[in-house]
């Protein structure tokens, strides 16, 4: 069973303030997919990495793909309330459609 | 438009209850999922049907029942509901043809047993 261990699992930091959420397995996933939840919905999907090494900015988020696909990261600049939200990492399979997700990071931005 | 929709939002009922819930998908995706999230915010996959033939199913008491009648939708029927069976269960789908595809999930039933 592939598992995926993300930290921290709770964060709690001011406006303006830089954070990064950790996502680290033993397992190597052909893709990583990172999603955000608010309080009364689903996930949504932020970003997808599939390549050992893939750097991909989203305003001001930054996602990375470890070199061997083992392992992700997600770096915010400069936080602002508006990001407060559980954010789940998620390793896509090799073959097939089946996510492992991560516990979760949930973060409170405060003004 | 509703992408994945889940029905009911909320369901509040009493132990040893029989109960459905709904998932319709408005996508043209292949494949759909259901998920059980925990008080800890934890997603464990459930089941996953592709095409209405069942590809995932994870450890889960024989009291839950998927049922697939066509791509576009996905339900769930869960016998003698216990105490543990509160969660929310969120319903997703995807495009299983094309690699890396993301997940689209619904908002999620609150299941409530008292």
């Amino acid at each position: 069973t592939q598992l995926l261990e993300q930290s921290p699992q709770f964060l709690s930091i001011q406006e303006g303030e830089n954070l990064t959420v950790y996502c680290n397995s033993s397992s190597v996933f052909s893709s990583l997919q990172w999603y955000r939840q608010e309080p009364g919905e689903g996930p949504v999907l932020l970003v997808t990495v599939v390549t050992g090494g893939e750097v991909k900015k989203l305003k001001r988020l930054t996602f990375q793909f470890g070199d061997a696909r083992k392992d992700s990261s997600l770096h915010i600049t400069a936080a602002q309330p508006g990001d407060t939200g559980l954010y789940l990492c998620a390793g896509g399979e090799t073959s097939g459609s089946r996510l492992t997700f991560g516990e979760g990071t949930q973060l409170t931005v405060n003004p | 438009d509703t992408a994945v929709s889940q029905t009911p939002k909320y369901l509040v009922t009493q132990m040893g209850n029989d109960k459905s819930i709904k998932c319709e998908q408005n996508l043209g995706h292949d494949t759909m999922y259901w998920y059980k999230q925990d008080s800890k915010k934890f997603l464990k996959i459930m089941f996953s049907y592709n095409n209405k033939e069942l590809i995932i199913n994870e450890t889960v008491p024989n009291r839950f029942s998927p049922k697939s009648p066509d791509k576009a939708h996905l339900n769930l029927h869960i016998n003698s509901l216990e105490l543990g069976d509160s969660a929310v269960y969120f319903c997703a789908s995807s495009s299983r043809s094309r690699g890396n595809q993301p997940q689209h999930f619904g908002d999620g039933t609150r299941l409530s047993i008292l």
